[in-house]
């Protein structure tokens, strides 16, 4: 199992790009989520898929809009980058029903310059 | 809404030394609670979590939590501390959260350090 696979690992874009972040996971999770890591502001969570054909605004979604494709995939696209959302961007699932533990992606680490 | 505080965002022990990290939680219904590690530039990894069985929760690495209802506390313990421990931890609350139940909110982190 890879477990939660996110692409791309690093990205450097210009203001204004745009550009979307892959996630996918192969553990069959009912639940899938976006957050974005900030030195000294722990997870913040941007948009969640609690079920296939379902999402949800988090925390700070400004900015961002979700696509959740099927069960296994989970994309997040920045329609117009702003320097603001410089940030590491993680990708999560969880089976709800279970238990609410979340498993993490390696991260994609995003520059907006 | 449930929130949770973490004493201390750098933490720097001796090896073989205790490490104590500190989490508080606020929650209005009975929480299920996580401690998360991430080694330097790697996602988040799950160390132990409580979900109402036994209060004193073992993990890996050696790392334990216990839950203390009176405190609202779920400090992270580990006897001694190996060079390797030196990782940001991060201390989570289950929770209903945008209208969902399930959602995990995320204190701010504690770097620990380990000093040889």
């Amino acid at each position: 199992n890879a477990g939660v696979t996110q692409t791309p690992k690093f990205q450097v874009l210009k203001t204004g790009q745009s550009m979307t972040l892959q996630c996918a996971q192969d553990m069959n999770h009912n639940s899938m989520y976006w957050y974005r890591q900030d030195p000294g502001m722990g997870l913040r969570l941007i948009y969640y898929s609690a079920s296939e054909g379902t999402t949800d605004k988090g925390e700070v979604p400004n900015g961002y809009n979700v696509s959740r494709l099927n069960k296994r995939e989970f994309s997040l696209r920045l329609e117009s980058a702003a320097p603001s959302q410089t940030s590491v961007y993680f990708c999560a699932s969880s089976d709800r029903q279970r238990s609410y533990e979340q498993y993490f992606g390696p991260g994609t680490r995003l520059t907006v310059t | 809404a449930q929130s949770v505080t973490q004493l201390g965002s750098h933490v720097s022990v001796s090896e073989g030394a205790l490490v104590l990290l500190r989490c508080n939680y606020s929650s209005s219904v009975p929480p299920y609670l996580f401690w998360y590690v991430q080694y330097p530039n790697q996602g988040l990894q799950l160390l132990l979590k409580y979900t109402s069985a036994a209060t004193l929760v073992k993990g890996i690495n050696g790392f334990e939590a216990e839950f203390k209802k009176s405190e609202t506390s779920f400090h992270l313990t580990k006897p001694s501390a190996h060079m390797s421990d030196a990782a940001e931890y991060f201390c989570a609350v289950s929770g209903y959260y945008g209208g969902s139940q399930g959602n995990l909110i995320f204190g701010k982190g504690t770097k620990l350090s380990v000093k040889p």
